[in-house]
């Protein structure tokens, strides 16, 4: 299997624009985690699935920030209109079982807010 | 809530050394701890996780964590450091019923020659 795959790897922007970030989790796994990791803060939860359902999203941090997961292949995490503090790595993972067991990262998003 | 504390931000040692990272956690009942390995420009790989059972366990690359409930502890080891063990080490714990997994802040091991 190929992994859990997160596109772009890298992305800047400027404030006010929208911002996109993919994840393909991997095949058969129920869970899907998006993360944030700045120096500040660390890692932090932003939301996750379970079957393609938001379980819960009370770790995103606004409503310029959205997540979806369409089918059980392919999530979004969006940021409308962004920010220079939403400058982070974000990353997706995905599961079996949830957190009593192993979560496979991505290579994570970098974005950059100018 | 859950919450896991690693207290060394950055921890030095010489290759071939012995090490050990610091864990303490602080949850009511028996979580679920895991020690991940971030290498730069990486996302995070499992290492090793406690769920029940023996309290010493066993991971990848070389490494060993032991579950000590009387301090909270769960501290990772490895007898011998190699070069390639530079990285950020995230101590993880779980909580079974809702998925909210929290991090501590992550210690950033440097190996010397």
């Amino acid at each position: 299997d190929a992994g859990v795959i997160q596109s772009p790897r890298h992305e800047v922007t400027e404030m006010g624009q929208e911002v996109t970030l993919r994840c393909k989790p991997i095949s058969g796994h129920d869970y899907l985690f998006w993360y944030r990791q700045t120096m500040m803060r660390g890692l932090e939860l932003l939301i996750y699935f379970n079957n393609n359902v938001p379980i819960d999203d009370s770790g995103m941090p606004e409503d310029r920030f959205s997540a979806k997961m369409p089918n059980a292949s392919f999530s979004t995490l969006k940021i409308q209109p962004s920010e220079p503090r939403d400058s982070a790595v974000y990353f997706c993972a995905s599961s079996p079982t949830g957190t009593t067991g192993e979560l496979f990262f991505g290579e994570g998003s970098r974005l950059t807010v100018l | 809530a859950q919450s896991v504390t690693q207290p060394d931000i950055h921890i030095t040692v010489s290759e071939g050394a012995s090490l050990e990272l610091r864990c303490n956690y602080s949850y009511g009942a028996t979580p679920y701890l895991f020690w991940y390995v971030q290498s730069p420009g990486q996302g995070l790989q499992l290492l090793l996780k406690y769920f029940s059972g023996d309290t010493l366990v066993q991971g990848i690359k070389g490494f060993e964590a032991e579950f000590k409930r009387s301090q909270s502890s769960f501290n990772l080891r490895k007898p011998s450091v190699h070069w390639s063990d530079a990285a950020e080490y995230f101590c993880a714990v779980g909580e079974g019923n809702n998925n909210d997994m929290r991090f501590g802040a992550g210690t950033r091991l440097t190996v010397k020659p």
